[in-house]
């Protein structure tokens, strides 16, 4: 069975600051991929990245960035410079298979304050 | 272009009562996929279409819910006997394969229905 562990339940930093969100997940299968949704308080969930297990490069997209590491099982989101637009629910998942379910953490809540 | 579009918005109902929600997915996208996010928590997978056929149902709680998806495009989630225990968030996302055989894993959600079972 596969599992998404997000630890942090609730963050709340002040803008500008860096900010990490933790996620560490559980599968015996070799082959899977790593999401990161975000859920603002709109309620729609808007995917930010897929991760596939055979490709450990860390990635950066503007103000985001990914780091994915299998030794350890965890694939870390971290915001530098916040932003109160930031706010919002982040959500974690795997995949085991192309296309299939979606397996989500329970989520962090990020407030980012001005 | 549109994205996933989800109907009714919300829906109230009283225990007992039969409910229908209905999801339209992206022009084109050939799987389909319901999940329900209770409050403070992360969505949790219910079935998985893959055209007109449900690929996956293990998530279904029981056979009060059902799913349909019969022209391989709108889909139908239906809750018979409703409880208030079904009060929840219900999600659609799509996702399709990419071009030039690369395979699209990203699901794409709808804004969801609220289902508040009085």
């Amino acid at each position: 069975a596969q599992k998404v562990t997000q630890a942090q339940t609730e963050i709340s930093v002040v803008e500008k600051e860096d900010v990490t969100l933790d996620c560490v997940y559980e599968t015996r299968d070799t082959t899977y991929y790593l999401f990161w949704y975000k859920q603002p308080p709109s309620g729609e969930l808007v995917f930010l990245i897929r991760r596939n297990s055979f490709d450990e490069q860390n990635e950066i997209s503007g103000r985001y960035s990914w780091n994915f590491q299998k030794s350890t099982s965890s694939f870390n989101f971290t915001i530098t410079a916040s932003q109160v637009v930031d706010s919002a629910v982040y959500f974690c998942a795997l995949s085991v298979r192309s296309g299939n379910k979606l397996v989500f953490g329970a989520g962090t809540i990020l407030r980012v304050k001005s | 272009g549109a994205g996933v579009s989800q109907t009714p918005s919300n829906k109230v109902t009283e225990k007992g009562k039969y409910v229908e929600l209905r999801c339209d997915p992206i022009s084109g996208h050939t799987a389909l996929y319901w999940y329900r996010q209770s409050l403070g928590q992360g969505p949790e997978f219910l079935i998985y279409f893959q055209g007109t056929g449900a690929a996956d149902d293990s998530g279904l709680p029981n056979d009060r819910f059902f799913a349909v998806r019969p022209e391989g495009s709108v889909s139908t989630l239906k809750i018979q006997r409703t409880e208030r225990g079904d009060s929840a968030v219900y999600l659609c996302a799509s996702s399709s394969p990419g071009l030039a055989g690369e395979r699209a894993y990203e699901q794409y959600f709808g804004p969801g229905t609220r289902l508040t079972v009085t």
